[in-house]
C-alpha cells in the first residue's frame, strides 16, 4: 500500500485565496483524521471522520474552514478566505483500529 | 480538556547513554501512543498502549503505561545518533472520541 497520500506537499498563497488539500487515506481504513501543526500551538487535531461522516469538527478554527469526505478514498480541507496565520503543514492520517498513519503533509504558507 | 504535557521538552545527550522522556496526561483514556517525527517530515508511529502496565520494546525504545497514574514512559537504552528526533505522545479521550490530543514534543538530540 502506498500510505496515505496528501496534495500538493506545498502551497504558496496569497491572502484572501481559496486554499484547497486533498488526502487519500489508506485503502480499507474507516478513520480520516486532519491535524495541523505549527510551531507555536503544536499538533491540533482539526476533524476526523468516520464512515465518511464527520465526528467532530470541534477543531476547526473558524468557518473559513471546512472538510468534506464525499467518499471512502478522498478527502479535502477548504480554507476560504486563507490567511497567513493558517500557514502550517497540514497532516491527513487515517486508520482502522490502533494507530493512526499519518500522510507526508502539506506545507502551506500564506503570503 | 484532555491535556497532555510531555518532559523534557528538548535533551541533548551523549551516545551510550540511558534516558526517559515523560508523558502526563490529565483524563481518562482508553490509548496512548508514542511518535517519532524527522526534521520537516511526517509521523512515523512507535507504540500503542492499549492498557494499565503495558509494556512494549523495539530495539533501543521501550515504552510503558501506567493508567492510574496517568503516566507514561519512552525510555531510550545506549542511544545512538540515528534516535536523534523529536517524539510525540498523544492520548485519545477515549469514550468515542478517536482524536488525538498531543504533546508539545521531546526535541532530541544525541551526540557522538
Amino acid at each position: 500500500d502506498a500510505g496515505v497520500i496528501q496534495s500538493p506537499r506545498h502551497e504558496v498563497t496569497e491572502m484572501g485565496q481559496e486554499v484547497t488539500l486533498r488526502c487519500k487515506p489508506i485503502s480499507g481504513h474507516d478513520y480520516l483524521f486532519w491535524y495541523r501543526q505549527t510551531m507555536m500551538r503544536g499538533l491540533e487535531l482539526l476533524i476526523y471522520f468516520n464512515n465518511n461522516v464527520p465526528i467532530d469538527d470541534s477543531g476547526m478554527p473558524e468557518d473559513r474552514f471546512s472538510a468534506k469526505m464525499p467518499n471512502a478514498s478522498f478527502s479535502t480541507l477548504k480554507i476560504q478566505p486563507s490567511e497567513p496565520r493558517d500557514s502550517a503543514v497540514y497532516f491527513c492520517a487515517s486508520r482502522i483500529t490502533g494507530e493512526q498513519f499519518f500522510g507526508p503533509g502539506t506545507r502551506l504558507t500564506v503570503l | 480538556e484532555l491535556k497532555v504535557e510531555q518532559n523534557p521538552l528538548f535533551l541533548s545527550m551523549q551516545e551510550g547513554k540511558n534516558y526517559t522522556i515523560y508523558c502526563n496526561y490529565s483524563t481518562t483514556s482508553d490509548r496512548l501512543y508514542w511518535y517519532r517525527q524527522d526534521p520537516g517530515k511526517s509521523l512515523e508511529s512507535l507504540f500503542v498502549l492499549l492498557s494499565n502496565g503495558a509494556v512494549k520494546q523495539e530495539g533501543r525504545l521501550m515504552a510503558s503505561l501506567d493508567t492510574k497514574a496517568r503516566l507514561s514512559t519512552l525510555h531510550i537504552t545506549a542511544a545512538v545518533h540515528d534516535l536523534s528526533a523529536t517524539y510525540f505522545c498523544a492520548v485519545n479521550s477515549g469514550g468515542g472520541a478517536d482524536g488525538l490530543t498531543f504533546g508539545k514534543g521531546t526535541h532530541l538530540i544525541i551526540q557522538p
